[in-house]
Order: structure tokens, then C-alpha cells, then sequence
């Protein structure tokens, strides 16, 4: 089952980076972190993962706080084609190695 | 297109009988999994494979869905006896690496049952 605690909804102007923060305040030494996205009626999406660091990648970023209990996926510079829903879901041995998403929280990009 | 494809894409049924849905997983992969999505809720894990055998299915998966996954290759979700509660999207994902490796995710198959 899901670990992590996201809000439900958020928004964002055009061309401003996005924020999503998520709460993941048990997870294990073992586990990661990992960010999906699912625009309407299109499978989820990989967007990013990281275990401690901050990682980086073509896409946004993924900050982990040092106690690893919340972390926050930025996009930088968001466009329409952001509005999503961005799913956290940390994974690792306590979870079988699988991934459980939550409600996630939907995105919605304001022109 | 080398991703994961699923098909059909949409079903419509009548409660009652029995659909097939089929997944074809990016050829490399060696590990298959299906999830459930109902509206406003995010993906359910049903079950997964890795390579032919099935290695874990969720108390989701009631004794009229079975899952196969002959030679490692495609795999097969069926449902018998469908019920309205079964109405969802059924969503297929590969992957490759044990631990880290990400999900890959079709398009999905959307099933009504009328």
C-alpha cells in the first residue's frame, strides 16, 4: 500500500517552476523515492527517482530532504502539457519491491 | 513504436462474460505487471511476472481473474464472469532491473461493463 502523502490538487502559472512536495515520513534506509506522472488517459509516465541525493534529469528534479521523510519534485519551467497527475511512491524491500501508488496530486498548468 | 502495447484498447461487455486483454512488453524486459485503475484513484497493483512464472498477485485479484504469461514474452489478463465492478482501466507495465529499474506503462485497455 501507499506510503507517502501528497495534497490533492495544486496549480501553477505558465512558465513558472512547479513545486510538488511529498511526505514519506517512514520510509526505510532501503527505499527509494520515485516520481510518475499520468496525463489524462495515458499510462503513467517515469518522470525521476533518487535514494538520498538530489537527482536531475532531462525532465525536473528531485529534491530529498537529509532525514529522506519528505521530498519535492520540481519542474522548472512548466508548460500546459504538465497538467497531470504526479504520483510519489517510494519502493524498495518493505514494499516487495513494488510500486503502490497513492491518489497522487493533480497538476493543473494555468496559461 | 517499441513500447509497451496493450490490446484492445477499450471493451465493452455485457456482466456476465468473459474478456481477454493482451499485453506485449518492451522486448528486452524480463518483468511484466498488471494494475487496475478506477476513476480518480491511481493505479492498483493486480499482480506481475517475471519472465514466465508469476511471483505475487494481490487479494485484488479475485478467483475469476487469471493472468498468464506463456514463454516470457506477451502476457494475458482474463476476466470470467465479468461484474460491474470490474469496469476500470487495466494498465500493463515491463521493466527490466530488479531494484531500480522504472515501470514502463502502456496505454492501457478500458473495459465497461454494462
Amino acid at each position: 500500500d501507499a506510503k507517502t502523502t501528497q495534497p490533492p490538487s495544486m496549480d501553477c502559472a505558465e512558465g513558472r517552476a512547479a513545486n510538488l512536495p511529498c511526505n514519506h515520513s517512514t520510509i526505510s534506509g532501503n527505499e527509494y523515492v520515485y516520481w510518475y506522472r499520468q496525463i489524462h488517459s495515458q499510462g503513467p509516465q517515469y518522470i525521476i527517482h533518487g535514494l538520498k541525493n538530489n537527482e536531475t534529469n532531462e525532465m525536473a528534479s528531485l529534491i530529498i530532504t537529509e532525514d529522506r521523510k519528505s521530498s519535492t519534485l520540481i519542474l522548472p519551467h512548466a508548460t500546459l502539457r504538465d497538467t497531470a497527475v504526479y504520483y510519489c511512491i517510494v519502493r524498495g524491500s518493505n514494499t516487495g519491491n513494488q510500486f503502490y501508488f497513492g491518489t497522487g496530486t493533480s497538476l493543473t498548468v494555468i496559461p | 513504436d517499441t513500447g509497451v502495447s496493450q490490446d484492445p484498447r477499450h471493451k465493452i461487455t455485457k456482466r456476465g462474460q468473459n474478456v481477454t486483454f493482451r499485453c506485449d512488453p518492451i522486448s528486452e524486459h524480463n518483468r511484466l505487471y498488471w494494475y487496475r485503475q478506477t476513476l480518480g484513484q491511481g493505479p492498483e497493483f493486480l499482480t506481475y511476472f517475471q519472465n514466465e512464472a508469476q511471483l505475487e498477485k494481490s487479494r485484488l485479484l479475485s478467483d475469476r481473474f487469471s493472468a498468464e504469461r506463456p514463454k516470457g514474452s506477451f502476457s494475458t489478463l482474463e476476466i470470467q464472469r465479468t461484474e460491474q465492478g470490474d469496469s476500470a482501466m487495466y494498465l500493463c507495465a515491463s521493466s527490466w532491473e530488479l531494484y531500480t529499474g522504472e515501470l514502463f506503462f502502456g496505454e492501457g485497455s478500458r473495459l465497461t461493463v454494462l
